[in-house]
């Protein structure tokens, strides 16, 4: 199994205030995915970047995809208690998803 | 876009006995399909590959005996744990690549295993 090191693995802040998740491997990546996860449910796909140098923007959130295709961050701004959830970053290395350890965000108001 | 029908959403059985769980992909055809455990505050964990028509590839440290996986159409994979013990209660949460959407992955909306 690669193993993806996310970081941090909580975090907790208060209403629009900004934030950076960080997801990194070794191994380089076919693509990655970032998911967001709420309790007692499957994750949700946010985004997919494929591209090294890639940047995709989903309203607040900006994900960018590391040159070398091994790492990737994504940023919320100004984040909202409705952000609150855990967010995965997932790598694809062709055959299955493997998932970093998850980053657990709470924002309150 | 693709759906993945996961069922049950929760099952409470004794120890020692057996529970099944479906993974079915509703609007496309999936040759491979997913099975992960996520236990609480934790990530998903691979557990293993499920191929139609042949046998799964488990990850390294799951038992093969013990968490039984057929992939018997294209649209249903199941996922049987065997005597089950109070360490297998977990999330477990099925994936599937959809062709028609570049095989994107899709999860199901995951089962929450609770052995007594």
């Amino acid at each position: 199994t690669q193993l993806l090191e996310q970081s941090p693995q909580f975090l907790s802040i208060q209403e629009g205030e900004n934030l950076t998740v960080y997801c990194n491997s070794s191994s380089v990546f076919s693509s990655l995915q970032w998911y967001r996860q709420e309790p007692g449910e499957g994750p949700v796909l946010l985004v997919t970047v494929v591209t090294g140098g890639e940047v995709k923007k989903l309203k607040r959130l900006t994900f960018q995809f590391g040159d070398a295709r091994k790492d990737s961050s994504l940023h919320i701004t100004a984040a909202q208690p409705g952000d609150t959830g855990l967010y995965l970053c997932a790598g694809d290395f062709g055959y299955a998803l493997n998932f970093g350890k998850g980053t657990s965000l709470l924002v309150t108001p | 876009g693709a759906v993945v029908s996961q069922h049950p959403s929760w099952v409470i059985c004794k120890s020692g006995t057996s529970v099944k769980i479906e993974c079915r992909s509703l609007d496309f055809q999936a040759t491979t399909m997913f099975w992960y455990r996520q236990f609480p505050k934790q990530s998903l964990m691979l557990m293993a590959t499920s191929n139609e028509g042949s046998k799964a590839t488990y990850e390294q440290g799951v038992e093969k005996d013990k968490f039984l996986i057929n992939h018997a159409s294209l649209t249903l994979s199941t996922l049987t744990v065997t005597s089950a013990h109070p360490e297998d209660s977990s999330f477990y949460i099925c994936s599937a690549r959809d062709p028609g959407h570049n095989y994107g992955y899709t999860f199901g909306s995951g089962t929450r295993l609770t052995v007594v």
